[in-house]
């Protein structure tokens, strides 16, 4: 069974940096492209990153800011995020994309981490 | 970028009824490459259909993707109370955009 755990997620002031993880059972993560997408009440939903084998993938709103990496030996996929913005408050998904490369679509989804940017 | 534009914002209906949800492209999705979430409240965005009209793994055939370019449509035959939740679709052919959902509610 596929699952993704989420963890890291917290309250941090603006300017501060923190990083997520995404613990994968069920299948390889490093198989299939992996990406986090984050969600807010008066933007919906937003892909923010994306890891498919060496490649990586930012959206504009977060280039510069966010690196997504993963670990193999743990099945892991981080989102490390700095020069945190009031913008970036959001919950946060890990989700698992159906394939190792384009086009892929979401199929499996965490439960969320949320992360509150506020001073 | 594509912009997705979901509509209506809001259907209300009842158990039983046929629901119809529309999901406009700013421009034409590449290869129907067009997938349906559903989201209930407190849960995670579940996948429904992929590539405009497949179902994914486990969804009941009760819910049905059509459409190509620019005009797709997810439509369920007939409510069930756990259908009554929140529905994106999102494209996946140029980068990855998502409309803004539906919310399907009991009349």
């Amino acid at each position: 069974e596929v699952q993704l755990l989420e963890s890291g997620g917290g309250l941090i002031q603006p300017g501060g940096s923190l990083r997520l993880s995404c613990t994968a059972s069920g299948f390889t993560l490093t198989s299939y492209a992996m990406s986090w997408v984050r969600q807010t009440p008066g933007k919906g939903l937003e892909w923010v990153s994306a890891i498919s084998g060496s490649f990586t993938y930012y959206a504009d709103s977060v280039k510069g800011r966010f690196t997504t990496s993963t670990d193999s030996s743990k099945n892991t996929v981080y989102l490390q995020m700095n020069s945190l913005r009031a913008e970036d408050t959001a919950l946060y998904y890990c989700t698992k994309g159906s394939a190792n490369y384009r086009p892929y679509y979401f199929d499996y989804w965490g439960q969320g981490t949320l992360v509150t940017v506020s001073s | 970028e594509i912009v997705l534009t979901q509509s209506p914002g809001t259907l209300s209906l009842s158990p039983g009824e046929k629901a119809t949800l529309s999901c406009r492209a700013s421009q034409s999705v590449g290869s129907s490459d067009l997938a349906w979430y559903q989201q209930r409240p407190g849960q995670a965005p579940r996948l429904l259909i992929y590539g405009a009209s497949s179902r994914a793994t486990g969804i009941p055939d009760r819910f049905s993707g059509s459409g190509s370019g620019t005009d797709f449509t997810l439509t369920i035959s007939r409510l069930e109370p756990e259908d009554f939740a929140l529905y994106y679709c999102q494209q996946y052919g140029a980068s990855r955009t998502f409309g803004q959902g539906t919310k399907v509610e009991i009349k």
